[in-house]
């Protein structure tokens, strides 16, 4: 079966401090990538989407990037964090077809000090 | 433009039946997806509807009507453990992209 880790769960960062936060998806090949922000009363916001190694769709202008350097493995990362980064970061990957459901990993609590 | 709209909050009592509300407006449609949400956790994925009408799951139900823009969730025989938020997700086209635009959800109290 199909598992997504994320990592780290928990990370309280001071602003201007650099990023990088990783997910992996077990079990599957090809998948399509995403990751999503929500913040507090706000809905899922999708950041950027993966359809494989080294492609990478930006969603929203920001100070956040995103890489695929293997199959499995989706990173977003910053160079400097602003308050406004705050958030619950989630990853999700789908299978590589049409109309397929996206499942997401338990996410990545971010507080911007 | 896109715009989801769902109500921000609901209760209900245990036992009892519930309806979720969902309406959209996005530039292209290629299914709804409804989410489960519990405090701190992530979404887990409950419906998925692409044509007119009602899909049912045990104790969930999704139904769909693309030309009025509407989809609701019914939540029947309602359990503590339902108490959560609910998330509406429009994937928009062209056919082929997997981009989902998510509602603010509703946030479901279930009361004994």
């Amino acid at each position: 079966s199909q598992t997504i880790h994320q990592w780290p769960a928990t990370l309280v960062q001071p602003v201007g401090s650099p990023l990088s936060l990783e997910c992996t998806v077990e079990g599957t090949s090809n998948p399509n990538l995403y990751w999503y922000r929500q913040a507090a009363g706000r809905g899922l916001q999708l950041l950027f989407y993966s359809v494989g190694i080294g492609q990478i769709s930006s969603e929203v202008p920001q100070n956040l990037s995103a890489s695929r350097p293997q199959d499995r493995q989706f990173i977003l990362s910053s160079k400097k964090l602003l308050l406004s980064d705050s958030g619950f970061y989630l990853c999700a990957w789908s299978v590589r077809q049409d109309q397929e459901t996206q499942y997401f990993g338990p996410g990545t609590r971010l507080l911007v000090l | 433009g896109q715009n989801i709209d769902q109500p921000t909050e609901m209760t209900a009592t245990e036992g009892a039946i519930v309806q979720i509300n969902c309406t959209y407006q996005t530039s292209g449609f290629n299914g709804l997806f409804w989410y489960q949400q519990h405090a701190g956790e992530a979404p887990t994925f409950l419906s998925y509807n692409v044509l007119d009408g009602l899909e049912e799951k045990g104790r969930f139900s999704s139904f769909l009507s693309r030309s009025k823009g509407y989809s609701y969730l019914l939540l029947k025989e309602l359990q503590m453990k339902d108490s959560a938020s609910y998330l509406c997700a429009v994937r928009e086209g062209p056919y082929g992209t997997d981009k989902l635009i998510f509602g603010t959800g509703t946030r479901l109290q279930v009361f004994p």
